[in-house]
């Protein structure tokens, strides 16, 4: 495996389920992000994690929580879900950056597709 | 306010064709840097170009270069000799010096490459 890898790929869930989506980088990177897409709208950053502590966390509502267990896995747990929470889910990781116009790059997984009913 | 704007929604252009995407910023950091992203439709952003606010020379990755108007505070992307594979949507972001995790992405424009 090469990059970042997202699994489930797609995933449909009903309001009351709970469910865990998964990131794995395999580029040796220190820092992680959750990333919300919906239609029409720009990215949305959720959580950042860097060297497994969180540093960001952007007033995303408690049905969403994100764990890093180290440094290469990232997962976002799920509980009670609304249907606006239907979206694309990026994960992405990088080097940490030492300040903005440094270049530290993020590098996305392609994403969970999120449908809930 | 937003930080990054992207007027353009979506375009076409001829196969072999250059395309220019516009992206303007804003920020009052002396201390940034620009990225540009291609989101085709299986969902993965792709890095492919990236400017920062101290390099003196506009930043070119192949077929991608990216026309640095910093007074203009403008970062528009140049696909030379459009090829099918790059329709796309492309997303235009920015890092601010006091934030140095944080990425402000632009809404998106849709490239649609004609044969």
């Amino acid at each position: 495996e090469t990059g970042v890898t997202q699994t489930p790929r797609h995933l449909v869930m009903g309001m009351t389920n709970k469910k865990s989506l998964k990131c794995e980088q395999h580029l040796g990177h220190n820092a992680m992000y959750w990333y919300k897409q919906s239609a029409k709208k720009p990215l949305e950053l959720m959580f950042v994690y860097s060297l497994e502590e969180r540093v960001e966390n952007n007033s995303v509502p408690s049905r969403f929580s994100p764990e890093c267990p180290n440094s290469s896995h990232l997962f976002l747990h799920l509980h009670t879900l609304q249907p606006e929470d239907s979206a694309l889910y990026l994960c992405a990781s990088s080097f940490l950056a030492t300040g903005g116009s440094s270049y530290n790059e993020q590098f996305f997984g392609p994403g969970t597709r999120l449908t809930v009913l | 306010a937003q930080k990054i704007t992207q007027t353009q929604p979506g375009m076409f252009v001829q196969e072999k064709e250059a395309v220019t995407l516009d992206c303007t910023y804003d920020t009052s950091d002396p201390s940034y840097g620009l990225f540009w992203y291609k989101q085709p439709s299986s969902g993965e952003m792709i890095f492919l170009i990236y400017q920062g606010s101290y390099d003196q020379q506009n930043a070119t990755e192949g077929r991608y270069s990216l026309n640095f108007q910093k007074a203009r505070k403008s970062a528009n992307l140049v696909i030379s000799a459009s090829q099918l594979g790059d329709s796309a949507m492309y997303f235009c972001a920015m890092r601010e010096g006091r934030d140095d995790y944080k990425l402000s992405f632009g809404a998106g424009t849709t490239v649609t490459v004609r044969a």
